[in-house]
């Protein structure tokens, strides 16, 4: 049963890179890491998903070590709009199925 | 917009009230889930629905009661319910939801209904 460990939270400046790391130190072979973004009373919504080494996309970066127990989730240059809570998830691999289980996030604050 | 819509948006029901909320994706999946996310907690995971029918349960009470006459609808339904019920009830929906092991399916959610009980 992989579990993730992330900081509860992080303030940064506008313009600032942020990176925000998890720890998953029992994610199994098969298990891909995926990050959501939820704004308050909204849904999560997904932001990028790797499997090792890096994963760019529009939104963020996803760097993933060779051991893959950890990952960085990579915000350039933040705006105000990026305050939120990010979460870090690996599947709960289970006999015929799978979850993906939400632990309680990192909010991320935004300073102008 | 993800294609997931929820209705209704905010409800306020008292605890001898029966009500329903409802979910429909319009993305072509086939797995369904029901979340709670409570004031400062982390979401939790409900109920799962794969090809209409139900995979999970994860211990919920049976006031709460989920319906999905199809891949595309989904319903919770409510009765009897009490003040710490009162949440954000999140709907998501994904391709399949037994699919490929490890990869975690990205799931795709709902704006949420704002559920207060009194």
């Amino acid at each position: 049963l992989a579990k993730t460990t992330q900081p509860i939270s992080m303030d940064s400046y506008e313009g600032q890179e942020v990176n925000i790391t998890c720890s998953h130190n029992n994610i199994a072979t098969n298990d891909y890491i995926t990050w959501y973004q939820q704004f308050p009373s909204q849904g999560p919504r997904f932001i990028i998903q790797g499997y090792k080494t890096k994963v760019t996309n529009e939104v963020a970066s996803l760097f993933i070590p060779a051991d893959r127990k950890s990952s960085t989730l990579s915000l350039p240059r933040v705006s105000l709009s990026d305050t939120a809570v990010y979460y870090c998830l690996v599947p709960d691999s289970g006999a015929g199925s799978y979850q993906l289980t939400f632990g309680k996030g990192t909010k991320l604050s935004v300073i102008p | 917009e993800t294609g997931v819509t929820q209705t209704p948006r905010h409800l306020v029901m008292g605890m001898t009230n029966k009500k329903s909320l409802k979910c429909e994706q319009h993305l072509g999946h086939n797995a369904m889930y029901w979340y709670k996310q409570s004031a400062k907690k982390p979401l939790e995971l409900m109920f799962v629905y794969n090809f209409k029918e139900q995979t999970e349960n994860n211990s919920v009470p049976s006031r709460f009661s989920p319906e999905c006459p199809n891949s595309s609808h989904l319903f919770l339904h409510l009765h009897t319910l009490q003040p710490e019920d009162s949440a954000l009830y999140l709907c998501a929906s994904s391709q399949e939801g037994i699919g490929l092991a490890g990869v975690g399916e990205t799931q795709y959610f709902g704006p949420g209904t704002r559920l207060l009980v009194l």
